[in-house]
């Protein structure tokens, strides 16, 4: 059983503002990291997937680092708006995922 | 093109009853997996496929079973249902690495 860390568990933004979180994962046997975007009453949809270290991916105002090193990523949201409200969970790769719980975001109009 | 579809949406058994879960894909992918999801804990997987005819042990797989005998299918069994398995089951497949979420199942024991 794979230790990948989410944190914050939660948080509330503010329409407009910015904001990131942390997946934190074990450095060794590293094949990928997974971003998955879940809303509530649906299924994960895979936001990113990063291999190397220093990728970093973009999709719109969401944006995810990747740190195979020290074994950290961040997902950052721009300018955060109502529809960004979710369950974030990465998830760890070494030829099937460990699931994070996820952070989960709630922006405020 | 369907994606991943599960079978019940929803279901409530008793303790001891037994069911099946399916899991159907129409992506020709070969790694097809089982989750379960608790709050505060995210997915955890309860078994998984590499291929047909294969199946393996995640990290939750006490009490489940499960059988890969076509491609596009995957089914997870409960031979005797307990209050610990009241849980939202999700099923997904990959071709490499992405994986793709079907809609969930949400299973009540009482």
């Amino acid at each position: 059983i794979l230790n990948v860390e989410q944190s914050p568990q939660s948080l509330h933004v503010q329409e407009g503002d910015s904001t990131n979180f942390t997946c934190s994962f074990p450095s060794s046997n590293f094949y990928a990291l997974h971003w998955y975007r879940w809303e509530t009453a649906k299924s994960p949809e895979a936001l990113f997937v990063m291999t190397l270290n220093g990728d970093e991916k973009k999709k719109g105002r969401i944006s995810a680092t990747l740190n195979t090193k020290e074994g950290y990523s961040y997902l950052y949201i721009k300018g955060s708006q109502p529809e960004d409200s979710a369950t974030y969970l990465c998830a760890f790769n070494d030829y099937k995922l460990s699931f994070g719980a996820g952070t989960t975001v709630t922006v405020r109009a | 093109n369907a994606g991943v579809t599960q079978t019940p949406k929803f279901r409530v058994l008793k303790t001891g009853q037994s069911m099946t879960l399916l899991c159907a894909q129409d992506m020709n992918h070969e790694y097809m997996y089982w989750y379960r999801q608790d709050p505060g804990m995210g997915l955890r997987l309860i078994h998984y496929s590499v291929g047909e005819g294969t199946t393996a042990k995640g990290e939750v797989p006490d009490g489940y079973n499960v059988s890969r005998l076509k491609k596009q299918n995957f089914l997870l069994g409960l031979e005797s249902a307990a209050p610990s398995q009241t849980s939202v089951y999700f099923c997904a497949s990959s071709y490499v690495t992405e994986q793709y979420f079907g809609p969930g199942t949400r299973l009540t024991v009482t």
